[in-house]
């Protein structure tokens, strides 16, 4: 399967935890965007990389969340402190450019109890 | 700013057609229409570009109205499978290539 793979599938964590989670993006795909969805919602962006440079950040993405594309590859997303409003589908996209379709990866549902 | 998407939810017998809109109050560069199972990532299912043309595959199509930012995506003879949530995203001209969604349609298409 030569797709977008996101590890883990599901997570569920205690309050007050940190949580990574890890987006293996299709080899030639540049560009890497990170989204969140609530049930009910449409995906709202979080932040998305060029290669290795992270070049934007949502005003959602608190200074709890980090992300890192360390080599231009794989991306890592971190909640440290998890707090309850963080359960949601942690989505990862992939695409070769503006005006490119991206490709989803499966998702990461996080609960946090 | 989030694009509008209506009706929010629409309920066809199979064979019916559907028509799905979505609306942004700034300039577009693409819109990217999208379709969702739940559980299951978004699958993709066309963009168009600014330029106010038209797409299609199969009984899907979709057109872009690059004068009033406004993307209709129609479903004819409607099938099982195309049940589920469906979500434009919108490109705007200074977005960076991210997308913003709307809310989604929720198609439910019953024998």
């Amino acid at each position: 399967d030569t797709g977008v793979s996101q590890d883990p599938r599901h997570k569920i964590t205690k309050r007050g935890q940190n949580v990574t989670f890890r987006c293996d993006p299709i080899s030639e795909h540049n560009r890497l965007y990170w989204y969140r969805q609530t049930l009910g919602q449409g995906p709202e962006f979080l932040t998305y990389f060029q290669n290795e440079a992270q070049l934007e950040k949502s005003r959602l993405l608190s200074d709890r969340f980090s992300a890192e594309r360390p080599k231009g590859s794989f991306s890592t997303l971190e909640i440290q402190r998890t707090e309850q409003g963080d359960s949601a589908m942690y989505l990862c996209a992939t695409g070769q450019g503006s005006r490119q379709r991206a490709f989803f990866g499966q998702g990461t549902r996080l609960t946090v109890v | 700013q989030q694009p509008v998407q209506s009706p929010q939810a629409v309920i066809l017998r199979e064979g019916e057609d559907a028509v799905i809109n979505c609306s942004s109050s700034k300039a577009l560069y693409s819109v990217h229409w999208y379709r969702q199972k739940h559980g299951e990532a978004p699958v993709f299912l066309m963009i168009l570009l600014k330029g106010g043309e038209q797409k299609g595959h199969d009984k899907i199509s979709a057109s872009f109205n690059e004068k009033k930012q406004q993307s209709s995506l129609y479903l004819t003879a409607s099938q099982l499978s195309y049940s589920g949530t469906y979500f434009c995203g919108t490109e705007g001209e200074t977005s960076g290539s991210r997308l913003t969604f709307g809310e989604g349609t929720q198609l439910t298409v019953n024998p």
